[in-house]
């Protein structure tokens, strides 16, 4: 199965600041079936973009994905306090599906 | 917009069957895939199985074995069954509409392996 590796583990940042989360696969992930979501404590995830690069509907433009083959980048361009929360990328290209073990945005 | 809610136990014996539905609500089970996923406390998901609503299923393999997802059109509503759980089997379990991109989740219920 194709393993996804985030980085940071966490992040420390302050509002208004621009963000960049990491995520790589352990193998290429086909037609960039890259999804990446955002999860608050004690509610389900939310779809943020998929196709590495596509917003989910009702999702800010301050949010951007990039990113191919094995290499993928979610952007949040000017943190928002609601923006504080952890983030999976999520492959599916491949069955079964994975997703990263998440990165975690704290406010500093 | 469509909405799903987890039904089930929440409390399961060792190597008993979790059994959980999801009711979809505002819309339709047909033609669309659902999924199960879980999230085991303070961890990362992990993507259970899918199926169609005709009934087709693909499941992951680490838990294939052990895994049976069913369909129930007039119901419109989807149930999985894991059997032989342990107390890794310890999660929130969410169900999903989508293929492989989930943009409808139920709010997520919390089912506990223990003696």
């Amino acid at each position: 199965e194709i393993v996804l590796t985030q980085s940071p583990g966490t992040l420390s940042l302050s509002p208004g600041e621009r963000v960049t989360l990491s995520c790589r696969a352990s193998q290429i992930i086909s037609i960039n079936y890259l999804a990446w979501y955002q999860q608050k404590p004690g509610q389900a995830p939310r779809l943020l973009i998929y196709g590495a690069s596509t917003r989910a509907t009702g999702v800010p433009d301050r949010f951007s994905g990039s990113g191919s083959g094995t290499d993928f980048t979610l952007t949040i361009s000017r943190l928002v306090p609601e923006d504080f929360a952890v983030y999976y990328c999520q492959q599916y290209g491949t069955s079964p599906y994975t997703f990263g073990q998440g990165t975690k945005l704290e406010i500093k | 917009q469509v909405q799903l809610q987890e039904s089930g136990p929440g409390l399961v014996k060792p190597s008993e069957t979790l059994s959980l539905t999801c009711i979809v609500s505002n819309g339709s089970i047909n033609s669309f895939y659902w999924s199960w996923i879980r999230q085991p406390a303070g961890k990362g998901l992990e993507w259970i199985g899918r199926m169609f609503s005709s009934g087709s299923t693909t499941y992951n393999p680490s838990l294939k074995s052990r895994v049976t997802l069913s369909v129930d059109t007039s119901k419109n509503q989807f149930s999985l069954k894991l059997s032989s759980v342990t107390a890794a089997d310890t999660a929130v379990y969410y169900c999903a509409r989508g293929f492989g991109i989930f943009e409808y989740w139920g709010q997520g219920i919390l089912v506990t392996v223990s003696s």
